[in-house]
């Protein structure tokens, strides 16, 4: 079993849908979790951080940590087709190695 | 503001050449640096990581290897690459001991090699 589970896609939705990115993972000593965001044949850039459990709002995005159920969650709202991308989740326990899931690609449709 | 730069970006190499990849950082002082890579379809894979100029921890045995010759300076190298080192390389950056994995990626170095 991996440490993080996220499923591959594609995700495919109309534009301006509720969109559910998701991970599972195993290991109960993470603390620190992480949405990146990777347009295609780019480096991916760092969409959403959140600490522990919660949720926490940025705009169209809201990002949350169920820890009970080390399940993490990323809801983009009123989706564009700028949105078209893949987004890797990643977490971490505090120390240098992130453990990263296999990324979602998202596919927003005009 | 901080920034990173990456090259070169694209790279297609022969079977046994050797590599070198480098990457720098501006606008900030002793990163942790990263070297990651990336295969079609998967997750990044941490290949080294350095807290400062000399110090080096490697992840994954390979033909691969990085120096940090400078405070923002990284740099990835092999002697001899062989048909699996190609594949998509990514440097990042980390504020001083942050290690939360907030991490900044340059744009990345697409190796292929035949």
């Amino acid at each position: 079993q991996k440490e993080v589970e996220q499923d591959p896609g594609p995700l495919s939705v109309p534009e301006g849908a509720i969109v559910s990115l998701n991970c599972t993972y195993s290991n109960s000593a993470f603390q620190y979790f992480m949405w990146y965001r990777q347009y295609s044949r780019k480096g991916p850039e760092l969409l959403m951080y959140t600490y522990s459990s919660g949720n926490k709002e940025d705009g169209r995005f809201t990002a949350q940590v169920d820890k009970s159920s080390k399940y993490i969650s990323l809801f983009i709202r009123d989706s564009q087709p700028s949105d078209s991308a893949t987004y890797l989740c990643a977490m971490s326990d505090g120390n240098y190695q992130l453990i990263w899931g296999a990324g979602t690609k998202l596919i927003i449709k005009p | 503001s901080q920034t990173i730069h990456q090259w070169p970006a694209t790279l297609v190499q022969p079977v046994g050449s050797p590599l070198s990849l480098e990457c720098t950082v501006e606008g900030t002082s002793n990163p942790n640096l990263y070297w990651y890579r990336q295969a079609a379809g998967r997750g990044l894979q941490l290949l080294f990581y350095s807290v400062g100029i000399g110090q080096i921890s490697s992840e994954v045995p390979q033909n691969l290897s990085a120096s940090r010759p400078q405070d923002r300076q990284f740099i990835l190298s092999s002697k001899k690459l062989l048909l699996s080192d190609s594949g998509f390389y990514l440097c990042a950056w980390e504020p001083d001991r942050a290690n939360t994995g907030e991490l900044f990626f340059g744009e990345g170095s697409r190796l292929t090699v035949l």
